[in-house]
């Protein structure tokens, strides 16, 4: 069973449009979180929910609205998309907020804005 | 602010050569340290970890020490295979639970 899934895992689109990305853990686990990867690599946290609550909301345009149902699910919504928001954008969860608790990864979604 | 630095790539080998991947950290406190693995076309997999000074993270012959007193947590494994190349990626666990992560390492090994 996959533990971190995301949907879709490839999305295209045209400026303008608005669309959502969905995130499922099925470990039991409290935090969930978003992360944004660049052409680079380079990775960034965006969001992060413990509980369903609001916990790390980084520097992001409020074209992007979290969502989170249950404690199982954290889906990212976007509005208006502009060709800056083409990255793969990863999912994850750990057990809680402690410092050592490993964060696990879903497979990502290719974001592709025309 | 807490940060990650490794070292930039690509990373070229031959297989069953030596391997490091240098990592350093800025950080207030006493973060976790990570290394996470990317192969191609797939998601982020954690490879090791370490939670506390001089704690060695070890998983499928990599090795990584945290050292506090030179804010390191270098990868290393002894005999690189065909099968590692990926991107490789150091990362910390802030105070505040915000996970900062270095800017990734592509490391290719040729047969």
């Amino acid at each position: 069973d996959t533990a971190v899934s995301q949907t879709p895992k490839y999305l295209v689109t045209q400026m303008g449009n608005d669309k959502s990305i969905k995130c499922e853990q099925n470990l039991g686990h409290d935090t969930m979180y978003w992360y944004k990867q660049d052409s680079k690599k380079f990775l960034k946290i965006m969001f992060s929910y413990n509980n369903k609550e609001l916990i790390i909301n980084e520097t992001v345009p409020n074209r992007f609205s979290p969502k989170s149902p249950d404690k199982a699910h954290l889906n990212l919504h976007i509005n208006s998309l502009e060709l800056g928001d083409s990255a793969v954008y990863f999912c994850a969860s750990s057990q809680s907020t402690g410092v050592s608790d490993t964060q696990y990864f879903g497979p990502g979604t290719r974001l592709t804005v025309l | 602010g807490d940060s990650v630095t490794q070292m930039e790539g690509p990373v070229t080998l031959s297989e069953e050569a030596f391997l490091t991947i240098n990592c350093t950290y800025t950080a207030t406190g006493y973060p976790s340290l990570f290394w996470y693995v990317q192969y191609p076309g797939e998601g982020l997999q954690l490879l090791l970890k370490a939670t506390k000074a001089d704690d060695k993270g070890s998983n499928k012959g990599f090795e990584a020490t945290y050292r506090k007193e030179t804010t390191s947590f270098h990868l290393e494994k002894g005999s690189v295979q065909v099968s590692d190349s990926a991107v490789y990626f150091c990362a910390l666990i802030t105070n505040n639970n915000d996970m900062r992560f270095g800017a990734g390492t592509r490391l290719t090994v040729k047969p």
